[in-house]
């Protein structure tokens, strides 16, 4: 069946342009994360969904970056006003929520470039 | 706070020799630790996952991973090495006393040359 999808696959932008970056899970699954990989960084976490539960916000770097998920499928993570240092890939995963035990499946990201 | 670490940046192995990429993590409640692989311009990929039982564990492509509860490790393996298998490789663990999102290494790039 078909994986987690993400558009673009990849984006340049200016500085202090905003972007939206989307991700469409695999059909079934309800649990939705969003994780950035950059050179300095390494795989960092960003935001949590699960179902009509307030997300895990705990990772989002500043009040720059949001994210929603509409109708507990796709979700949109949207920087505002980027800066050069969000330049990274930025991964969405998908799993059902079974526990700890889950297995996230990734999509194959967003290259945002921001000059 | 959970952590996993990967010691090593790059791992060298010749096609036909068995290889091995090293994890450990820190303690902190009961671990559920995952290799995931990443090919060029690709997501990551799921290999295989430790979460209860036997302390090895089968997974894609002919790889396995040991878990060691006594040295905190869980390092993947194959018997032998293939070009193709020339990646970058990422270990990740989360604990039943934390979040439910993973935290990962900061990767192994594994180059195993004909």
């Amino acid at each position: 069946g078909a994986g987690v999808s993400q558009s673009p696959s990849n984006k340049v932008t200016e500085k202090g342009k905003d972007v939206e970056l989307r991700c469409d899970p695999i059909s079934g699954h309800t649990a939705l994360y969003w994780y950035r990989q950059s050179l300095g960084q390494g795989l960092e976490f960003l935001i949590y969904f699960q179902g009509n539960s307030a997300p895990d916000k705990s990772g989002l770097p500043s009040d720059r970056f949001s994210a929603e998920r509409t109708g507990g499928s796709v979700s949109t993570l949207t920087i505002q006003r980027t800066q050069q240092e969000d330049s990274a890939v930025y991964l969405c995963a998908s799993s059902l929520p079974t526990g700890y035990q889950e297995t996230q499946y990734f999509g194959p990201g967003t290259r945002l470039l921001v000059l | 706070a959970q952590s996993v670490a990967q010691p090593e940046d790059q791992v060298n192995v010749a096609e036909g020799n068995p290889l091995t990429v090293k994890c450990t993590y820190s303690v902190s409640g009961n671990p559920y630790l995952f290799w995931y692989v990443q090919y060029p311009n690709r997501g990551l990929q799921f290999l295989l996952k430790y979460i209860t039982g036997d302390n090895l564990v089968k997974g894609s492509y002919g790889f396995e991973a040991e878990f060691n509860k006594s040295q905190t490790s869980f390092h993947l393996k194959k018997p032998s090495a293939l070009v193709s298998d020339s990646a970058l490789y990422f270990c990740a663990v989360r604990f039943d006393t934390g979040r439910r999102a993973l935290t990962f290494g900061s990767g192994t790039r594994l180059q195993v040359q004909p």
